[in-house]
C-alpha cells in the first residue's frame, strides 16, 4: 500500500473556480511534505514545502495546509486560471530522508 | 565518546501498574526518539520530539505519553500496562539538521507479568 495516498484522482472545474486536493501519508516518522505541480511533458515545479510545524503555507493562489497529528495535507486553488491545469503531487519526505510519491491529482480548468 | 543512556535497563511490572522509562540523548542532539521492539519483530516508531516539542507520532497507545525536557532528556510514561507492552524500548537521538543519523541507546527490557 502507498504511503501516500491522494484524493481526487482527477478533477475538472470552471476557469474562475476554487478547489481543494487532498493528501494523506502514513510516512513515519515525518520530515516534510511539498506539494508540485507538474505541466504535461514538463518536470514538477515545487509549490509548498511544509515541516511538521507548520500547519498553513502560500504560493499565491496556491494554499498548502498540513495536520501533522492527522497525516493529512491539502492544497488549495482559489481563482483557477488554464495555467492551472495540470498534475499536483503530494511528495512526503521520511527522517531517513526517503520521499514518498503520491500518485498525483490531475486538474483540468476549463474556460 | 558519549551514548545515549536509558534507564532502566530491565523493568518487570504487573498488569495495569506504571511505568516511565528515561532517555538521556547524546550531548547536543535535540531531537529524541522512542521505538518498541517486540520479541522477533522490527521496531516500531512511537514517538520523536524536537526542542521539547512532539514532532512526529508513530503507533504509540494513547496508554503511553512522553515529552522531552530543558535538559533534551526524554521520558515515555506507560500506564495500565499489558501483557502486551512487554518488550525492548529503544530510544534514539539524532541533530534535527542530520536526520539521517539516528543514535540508538541500548534499551530498555520491560516484562509485564
Amino acid at each position: 500500500k502507498n504511503q501516500v495516498e491522494q484524493s481526487p484522482q482527477s478533477l475538472i472545474i470552471l476557469e474562475g473556480k476554487n478547489c481543494t486536493l487532498q493528501c494523506n501519508y502514513t510516512v513515519s516518522p515525518f520530515s516534510n511534505l511539498r506539494w508540485y505541480k507538474q505541466d504535461t511533458g514538463r518536470g514538477p515545479v515545487s509549490l509548498t514545502i511544509m515541516t511538521f510545524s507548520e500547519n498553513t503555507k502560500s504560493n499565491g493562489r496556491y494554499t498548502a495546509t498540513l495536520d501533522a497529528d492527522t497525516k493529512q495535507s491539502s492544497l488549495h486553488i482559489t481563482a483557477s486560471q488554464l495555467s492551472d491545469s495540470a498534475s499536483y503531487i503530494c511528495v512526503v519526505s521520511g527522517r531517513d530522508y526517503k520521499l514518498s510519491f503520491g500518485a498525483g491529482t490531475t486538474v483540468t480548468v476549463r474556460a | 565518546a558519549a551514548g545515549v543512556i536509558q534507564s532502566p535497563r530491565h523493568l518487570i511490572k504487573e498488569k495495569r501498574e506504571t511505568a516511565t522509562l528515561k532517555c538521556y540523548p547524546i550531548p547536543r542532539h535535540d531531537t529524541v526518539y522512542w521505538y518498541q521492539q517486540g520479541p522477533g519483530q522490527d521496531p516500531q516508531f512511537l514517538i520523536s520530539f524536537y526542542e521539547k516539542m512532539q514532532s512526529d507520532k508513530g503507533s504509540i497507545p494513547d496508554r503511553f505519553s512522553a515529552q522531552q525536557f530543558s535538559d533534551y532528556h526524554s521520558e515515555l510514561n506507560m500506564s495500565s500496562l499489558e501483557l502486551g507492552d512487554s518488550a525492548l524500548y529503544f530510544c534514539a537521538s539524532s541533530l534535527w539538521t542530520s536526520v539521517d543519523t539516528q543514535y540508538f541507546g541500548p534499551g530498555t527490557r520491560l516484562t509485564v507479568l
